[in-house]
């Protein structure tokens, strides 16, 4: 079984530019989290998906950040326009349940550099 | 509001020695409690969680956790610590019960030299 799967693994690119991270859950898993662990700090939680809805936003730095699930399958965040306290590395997580019991799955994170 | 401290940023200790990396938590409600690790260049791995009954729980690659109540802590142990620990480990907590999403600590670096 594939485990969360994230695209890409790094990105570089320029203050005021664009970037879109991709995130696959396991399959069969509603919910999905985006996380963000800026250097040095705890990895802070951004959103969670319940299939395409967003069961909780309130981790969202601002409004440059959004993300998506279209059909409850794979979700993006897009950041933009992107700053440099943008950086850090964005973890995507699934799970069956919100519950708990079994924790989340992580995906090996895209590591976002903004210069 | 839910809270996760690691005291230690780095944790430094030889080859064969046993390990501890701190944990201790601040949570409104019985807790669910989990340490995961991160590998150079890998992704966040579960090692193991408390959720109930005993309060020493067992995880993967030999590593254990006491959930300590009345102290808020759940330490990371190991009896034997290899080279190949050497990561990044994260402590997180969130509610037993209701809505609640996974807080984590800062992350303390384990350096196991040979």
């Amino acid at each position: 079984e594939a485990g969360v799967t994230q695209f890409p693994s790094h990105s570089v690119i320029e203050k005021g530019q664009t970037v879109t991270l991709r995130c696959d859950p396991i399959s069969g898993h509603d919910n999905l989290y985006w996380y963000r662990r800026v250097m040095g700090k705890e990895i802070k939680f951004l959103l969670h998906f319940v299939k395409e809805s967003k069961q909780d936003e309130s981790g969202m730095p601002n409004n440059r950040f959004l993300a998506e699930r279209t059909g409850g399958t794979y979700s993006t965040l897009k950041v933009q326009p992107a700053e440099l306290e943008d950086s850090g590395v964005y973890f995507c997580a699934s799970s069956q349940d919100n519950r708990g019991a079994g924790g989340a799955f992580f995906g090996q994170g895209t590591r976002l550099t903004v210069v | 509001a839910q809270s996760v401290a690691q005291p230690e940023d780095q944790v430094n200790v030889a080859e064969g020695n046993p390990l501890t990396v701190k944990c201790t938590y601040s949570v409104s409600g019985n807790p669910y409690l989990f340490w995961y690790v991160q590998y150079p260049n890998r992704g966040l791995q579960f090692l193991l969680k408390y959720i109930t009954g005993d309060n020493l729980v067992k995880g993967s690659y030999g590593f254990e956790a006491e959930f300590n109540k009345s102290q808020t802590s759940f330490h990371l142990k190991k009896p034997s610590a290899l080279v190949s620990d050497s990561a990044l480990y994260f402590c997180a907590v969130r509610l037993a019960s209701g809505y609640s999403t996974l807080t984590f600590g800062k992350g303390t670096m384990l350096l196991v030299s040979p």
